[in-house]
């Protein structure tokens, strides 16, 4: 069965500094792998996805991520954040042919300091 | 834009009441899940239904049982509610394909006394 570790629980950065979050995932294929994140008191919002090609991904608000397959992993990425990055960040997998199922991991929580 | 909406933002219930949660989607999408939302643990799959009619158990749907008459509307049912069910639960839905993007609804927090 697949799954999707994210080591970071909370991570504090302060306004104005770059951002790793990391995500590692378990599975045979070659996966999609989705990164959501999920403001205070709100849904999922899809921030990017990867499902083939360029293996560094362009998102919305800045962000990117990259998939290494040699390492089982997807970090997203942010070379500066914003206070509004606040949130809590999921990483997600899915398998091809499996009815869109999504694997999450446990997700990471970003506080930004001023 | 996509909406998936929830019926409820907050809930409170009492033990042994049964309880219906609604979400309604209005991009024609096959496929609707539900999940709840525990603290550390992510989002873990309910349910989801890939047809009208059609449901599929997830990774944890003891205590659980869903409804899906209509292609828009996908209904969470709480038979007999139990304090171990309070939590966070989202809705989303999308189209059948791997790659495609699940839309997610704002949420109902559930609180089971």
């Amino acid at each position: 069965a697949q799954s999707v570790t994210q080591p970071d629980i909370h991570i504090t950065v302060s306004e104005g500094a770059s951002l790793e979050l990391r995500c590692n995932y378990s599975y045979g294929a070659t996966p999609y792998l989705f990164w959501y994140v999920q403001s205070p008191g709100q849904g999922l919002q899809l921030l990017l996805k990867y499902f083939s090609g360029d293996t560094l991904v362009q998102g919305i608000k800045g962000f990117e991520a990259e998939f290494k397959r040699s390492q089982s992993s997807f970090n997203l990425r942010k070379p500066s954040v914003h206070w509004s990055d606040a949130a809590e960040y999921f990483c997600a997998v899915a398998e091809d042919n499996a009815g869109n199922m999504l694997t999450f991991g446990g997700g990471t929580r970003l506080m930004v300091k001023p | 834009d996509v909406k998936v909406t929830q019926s409820s933002r907050y809930l409170v219930k009492r033990t042994g009441e049964k309880v219906f949660l609604e979400c309604v989607q209005d991009m024609d999408h096959e496929n609707m899940f539900w999940y709840r939302q525990d603290p550390g643990l992510g989002l873990r799959l309910i349910y989801f239904s890939y047809d009208v009619k059609m449901k599929e158990k997830g990774d944890i749907p003891e205590g659980y049982s869903v409804s899906r008459e209509k292609k828009e509307r996908f209904s969470l049912i709480l038979e007999s509610a139990s304090t171990n069910q309070t939590s966070m639960y989202l809705c989303a839905s999308s189209f059948p394909e791997g790659s495609e993007t699940q839309y997610f609804g704002p949420g109902t927090r559930l609180l089971v006394l």
